[in-house]
């Protein structure tokens, strides 16, 4: 089966613009989270849905937003880009998001210059 | 609220020998503590976890870490390291507050490097 795949893996963007993320899960995974993960730190909370709805919401700010559609995908988007959004942004995938293990993407790295 | 504490930045060993990666952790109840690990240009990757139970706690790729309420500590350890076991390693628990899921708090991460 396949793992949990993002794309793009890289994107080079520029102060202002915006931009989509995108995250497919395992296969029976209804829930999803995405972290923020700056060079030389942990990764950081974003969000986390589970069949459609947002169940946490990490300190980020309204520029960040996501969502999940019926197949479980899910879409981060980030508006009004800023120098200190360059990171990796990661989607993780779990059968249920509550004590489980997650399961990693390998990330998009996304520049902004 | 919750956070944890990874105190080194580098653990260096050598092939063969036993390896403690360290964590500490600060929660208001009961902890739901994870080990992840994360390869070059990789996500990261579950090791173990412990929620309830036996203290001592059984991974992947012959890692434990071993729960110490008293200390709050949830070290991780292999008997013998490889060279392979050469990545970044971090430590993790479950945010129990209000209107966060399944989020887990990291910590900053220890980079672990074994040599032949």
């Amino acid at each position: 089966d396949a793992g949990v795949t993002q794309s793009p893996t890289h994107l080079i963007k520029t102060r202002g613009q915006h931009v989509t993320l995108r995250c497919s899960p395992i296969s029976g995974h209804k829930s999803v989270s995405w972290y923020q993960q700056v060079l030389g730190q942990g990764p950081q909370f974003i969000f986390q849905y589970y069949e459609k709805e947002e169940r946490g919401r990490g300190n980020f700010p309204d520029r960040f937003s996501a969502r999940q559609f019926p197949n479980y995908s899910s879409e981060l988007n980030v508006n009004a880009l800023l120098l200190g959004d360059s990171a990796l942004y990661l989607c993780a995938s779990s059968l249920k998001g509550s004590n489980e293990k997650l399961f990693f993407g390998s990330g998009t790295q996304l520049s902004v210059l | 609220a919750q956070s944890v504490a990874q105190p080194e930045d580098q653990v260096n060993v050598a092939e063969g020998n036993p390896l403690t990666v360290k964590c500490t952790y600060s929660v208001s109840g009961n902890p739901y503590l994870f080990w992840y690990v994360q390869y070059p240009n990789r996500g990261l990757q579950f090791l173990l976890k412990y929620i309830t139970g036996d203290n001592l706690v059984k991974g992947s790729y012959g890692f434990e870490a071993e729960f110490n309420k008293s200390q709050t500590s949830f070290h991780l350890k292999k008997p013998s390291a490889l060279v392979s076991d050469s990545a970044l390693y971090f430590c993790a628990v479950r945010d129990m507050g209000n209107n966060q899921g399944g989020k887990l708090i990291f910590g900053q991460g220890t980079e672990l490097s074994v040599k032949p």
